[in-house]
């Protein structure tokens, strides 16, 4: 069974600064995913990022990235220019590649999340 | 609708009622996940539909909880003789078919509350 584990609870910021999350994860898996999704007072989960484990380059989009250490297993998520948009929970979390629709039945492993507050 | 849609959106029962909570997935998405997110807490999964084939049930919590996905599309989770422990919300999710993208589309959840 996998596991993902985010220390911090919350974090707070001032607007436009740089924030990193921090998320590892244990597995005997050799092939995976990990993302980082964003929740909002809304409740819906929107993926923020993905990593196949097999790229060893860390994924970017926009102002987020990724640290992707997959001897270490971590993946902590980078914010720059951090936004007032930016204040919610974040969950990081593994999919084990099994070739199916979603991960097939193992699905989604999270982590319990860290609640990012982004003062103006 | 293009997302993947939950109703009802809030649920106030009381205690020893059943309860339904309906998912409506991405048109085309042949894997449908049920998780359940309690207070400060990461996602639960509870159940898992993958085509016409019998579902995971292996997160279930008790046999109070059930599941069915009528023609591949919508699924309705039941509850049956609601604790105040069932307080939490319950996410839907979609997937495509095919080599897993790994990526799951989420519901907006539906909040229960046991009285």
């Amino acid at each position: 069974a996998q596991t993902v584990t985010q220390s911090q609870p919350e974090m707070s910021v001032q607007e436009a600064e740089t924030v990193t999350l921090s998320c590892t994860y244990d597995t005997s898996e050799n092939n995976y995913y990990l993302f980082w999704y964003k929740q909002p007072p809304s409740r819906q989960m929107i993926l923020v990022i993905r990593q196949e484990a097999y790229k060893q380059q860390n994924a970017t989009e926009n102002r987020f990235s990724v640290n992707f250490q997959k001897a270490a297993k971590s993946f902590s998520l980078k914010i720059s220019d951090s936004q007032l948009g930016d204040t919610a929970m974040y969950f990081c979390a593994f999919m084990k590649h099994s070739g199916m629709a979603g991960g097939g039945a193992d699905g989604l492993t999270f982590g319990k999340g860290t609640h990012l507050i982004i003062q103006p | 609708g293009a997302g993947v849609s939950q109703s009802p959106s809030n649920k106030v029962t009381e205690k020893g009622k059943d309860v339904e909570l309906r998912c409506d997935p991405i048109s085309g998405h042949t894997a449908l996940y049920w998780y359940r997110q309690s207070l400060g807490q990461g996602l639960e999964f509870l159940i898992y539909f993958q085509g016409n084939s019998a579902p995971d049930k292996s997160g279930l919590p008790s046999d109070r909880f059930s599941a069915e996905r009528t023609g591949g599309s919508v699924s309705t989770l039941t509850i049956q003789r609601t604790q105040q422990e069932d307080s939490a919300v319950y996410l839907c999710a979609s997937s495509l078919s095919g080599l897993g993208t790994g990526e799951l589309f989420f519901g907006e959840g539906s909040r229960l509350t046991v009285l």
